[in-house]
């Protein structure tokens, strides 16, 4: 099946700091995947659909300069939190899929983030 | 309304039991619809797609009522390791976008 790799799993950084957090599609090709955040005992939230070769299309309320999406090719997506506080600490997961419409969704394993 | 709905639960049952979780979706034009779980701190994984005919996977039954807009899904005899968080989630046509219910939590008790 459809696997997805995202790495780091998990990092502990001071305030300020910038973490970029990768996301790959192993075995296919994905023009398109999604960041999700997750805060505790809460549902996922979709921030941002990422676009390979053009720009990501952010949901209301995400801030696209905090949060810089890079789809540079077809396997690989890019999710930097710029200048991160402790209220950005959070599970941040990414997805793909083959093909749109009827497929389904492939999660990486997910980063936890946590800002001192 | 929400686009997804889920009754979140949590649905408390004993090993052994038979439980149904029902979703409902507001989009009539929706395409196609997955059944994922949740562990507690972990990614979600796909369990099944739903077809329109329903489908069986061992021990888990789902169906899908267009008409009635909701899609459902039956897991027999529940094990312990059944607990976790299961995800309604429903594909539009051709977008390329996911619309996932909030979840509903089952805890299977010895």
């Amino acid at each position: 099946g459809a696997v997805v790799s995202q790495h780091p799993s998990r990092v502990i950084c001071k305030s300020g700091t910038s973490v970029k957090i990768e996301c790959r599609s192993l075995d296919f090709q994905a023009t398109t995947m999604f960041w999700y955040r997750q805060f505790p005992k809460q549902s996922l939230m979709l921030m941002a659909t990422s676009n390979e070769g053009s720009k990501a299309t952010y949901e209301q309320g995400v801030e696209k300069d905090k949060f810089l999406i890079n789809h540079a090719s077809l396997t690989l997506s890019t999710l930097t939190v710029t200048s991160a506080h402790p209220e950005d600490s959070s599970f941040y997961i990414c997805s793909a899929a083959q093909g749109v419409g009827n497929q389904p969704q492939h999660f990486g394993d997910g980063t936890r983030l946590s800002i001192l | 309304r929400k686009e997804v709905e889920q009754d979140p639960g949590p649905f408390n049952v004993p090993e052994g039991a038979t439980v149904a979780f029902n979703c409902t979706y507001s989009n009539s034009a929706s395409q196609s619809f997955f059944w994922y779980r949740q562990d507690c701190r972990k990614e979600p994984k796909l369990l099944m797609s739903v077809y329109s005919s329903g489908n069986e996977d061992g021990r888990f039954t789902a169906q899908l009522n267009r008409a009635s807009q909701y899609i459902s899904l039956l897991i027999r005899d529940s094990k312990l390791s059944d607990s976790a968080t299961y995800l309604c989630v429903v594909n539009e046509a051709n977008a390329g976008k996911s619309t996932f219910g909030d979840g509903t939590t089952l805890t299977v008790k010895p």
